[in-house]
């Protein structure tokens, strides 16, 4: 168990809907990021926040967004779902160090039909 | 982002060492090198990184060439609970680097019984 949680384990929706999908930090962690694990793409990052304020983004499609509010969870908002947006959603965490190890959480199933 | 080369797949028996290769030519002297690996069903899980100096820790052991051109993650004894897609993934801690992880297609260790 990294500590990092998300919420939810698996969510099926329909084309053009809009879904958020919920990630617990573990505790003392300020940053927070986020990436899209797909079978044709492999391991992309999106987007990462630190302590409430968007660090730096990667590969993140217009029609998604995310978020960090003051007690550090963070959400990501896909709309306009697409099939292609099927796929495992990770959000990670990491301390404050140099390295910055990243802790992963157990991820979201995405399907969309 | 600096780019490394790992075989695609590797196969080992249960209670042998396991010496997963990675090349890393273009490797600046700001890079750490960060191995995470994946077991299937699960978020990615941080293992080591080092910077210049082998490095120890309870999951396993890093060896750096002295040119850091290259890196070996060793695992001593192999559990069937160790087969899972590991990554090797260089991160700038440098001043402007950036923070998220650049994730290759990484090695498939198989552990036979």
């Amino acid at each position: 168990d990294s500590g990092v949680t998300q919420t939810p384990k698996h969510l099926i929706t329909a084309t053009g809907q809009r879904v958020t999908l919920r990630c617990s930090p573990r505790s003392g962690d300020l940053s927070v990021y986020w990436y899209q694990q797909s079978l044709d793409q492999g391991l992309q990052f999106l987007i990462q926040y630190y302590n409430g304020e968007e660090r730096a983004k990667g590969n993140i499609l217009e029609r998604f967004s995310a978020q960090q509010f003051p007690d550090l969870h963070s959400e990501l908002n896909l709309s306009s779902l697409e099939l292609g947006d099927s796929a495992l959603y990770f959000c990670a965490s990491s301390p404050r160090t140099p390295h910055g190890e990243q802790y992963f959480g157990p991820g979201t199933r995405l399907t969309v039909t | 982002d600096a780019k490394t080369t790992q075989p695609n797949s590797m196969e080992s028996n249960e209670e042998e060492p396991v010496h997963l290769p990675c090349n890393h030519s273009t490797i600046s002297g700001t890079d750490y090198i960060h191995w995470y690996r994946q077991l299937p069903s699960q978020g990615p899980e941080y293992v080591i990184h080092g910077l210049t100096s082998n490095v120890n820790n309870r999951m396993a052991s890093l060896a750096i060439a002295e040119d850091r051109k290259s890196s070996t993650l060793i695992l001593h004894r192999a559990t069937l609970r160790d087969a899972a897609v590991y990554y090797c993934i260089l991160r700038d801690v440098g001043r402007g680097g950036s923070e998220k992880l650049v994730f290759g297609k990484g090695t498939k260790l198989t552990v036979n019984p």
